[in-house]
């Protein structure tokens, strides 16, 4: 089957604009999450979605970054007014619920590039 | 979450038996230990987790000393595709995983 996609692979943006990155999870998966991962980094927490509920949102570094799963299926994060140190790659991953026997399946990413 | 200490980098001779060790002294007893691997370019992918017994499954093995303070990763016959970054975490439940920066295992010929 097919695993959690996300798209675009790479995005290449200047400073100031606005972006888009789309997650599409696992079928069924209830869990959606969003990281960034800097260059040389692990990957860093920024909100968690069970449905189309928000639950948690306290990783989102600044108010520019907007997160939103309207139906409870594909989810986009977006980036108003980027900056350079948004630079990074953003993986989504997705899960069939939240708990501790529940693993977590990470699509490739998306790497944006703001110059 | 509790935190997690890892050696930056392991090298292994492909072939043979990588062990990853991670301390986590202020893990709480409702905490899991989990086990994800990032190979470079992709995603992270999960590998094992446990409470407090030993687990096994098809990929590795996970050794947790009795008073949880610490825990092993085994990889029993790494190949060249083990070479990765692998985070140790621990965690009560999934919904947010803390990473840290992991252990880069270079797995060679």
């Amino acid at each position: 089957g097919a695993g959690v996609s996300q798209s675009p692979r790479y995005k290449v943006a200047k400073r100031g604009q606005d972006v888009a990155l789309r997650c599409d999870p696992i079928s069924g998966h209830v869990s959606l999450f969003w990281y960034q991962q800097a260059l040389g980094q692990g990957p860093e927490f920024l909100t968690y979605f069970q449905n189309e509920a928000q639950l948690d949102k306290s990783g989102l570094p600044s108010d520019r970054f907007f997160a939103e799963r309207p139906e409870g299926s594909v989810s986009t994060l977006k980036i108003q007014r980027t900056q350079q140190e948004d630079s990074a790659v953003y993986l989504c991953a997705s899960s069939l619920a939240l708990g501790a026997y529940y693993e977590q399946y990470f699509g490739p990413g998306t790497r944006l590039t703001v110059t | 979450d509790a935190k997690t200490t890892q050696p930056t980098s392991m090298d292994c001779a492909e072939g043979r038996a990588a062990n990853l060790p991670c301390n986590h002294s202020t893990i709480s007893g409702n905490e899991y230990v989990y086990w994800y691997r990032q190979i470079h370019s992709q995603g992270p992918q999960y590998i094992i987790h446990g409470l407090k017994n030993n687990e096994t499954n098809e990929m590795a093995s996970l050794i947790i000393t009795e008073d949880r303070k610490s825990s092993t990763l085994i990889l029993p016959h790494a190949t060249l595709r083990d070479t990765a970054v692998y985070y140790c975490i621990v965690s009560a439940n999934t919904d947010k995983l803390i990473f840290g920066t992991g252990t880069r295992l270079q797995v060679f010929p």
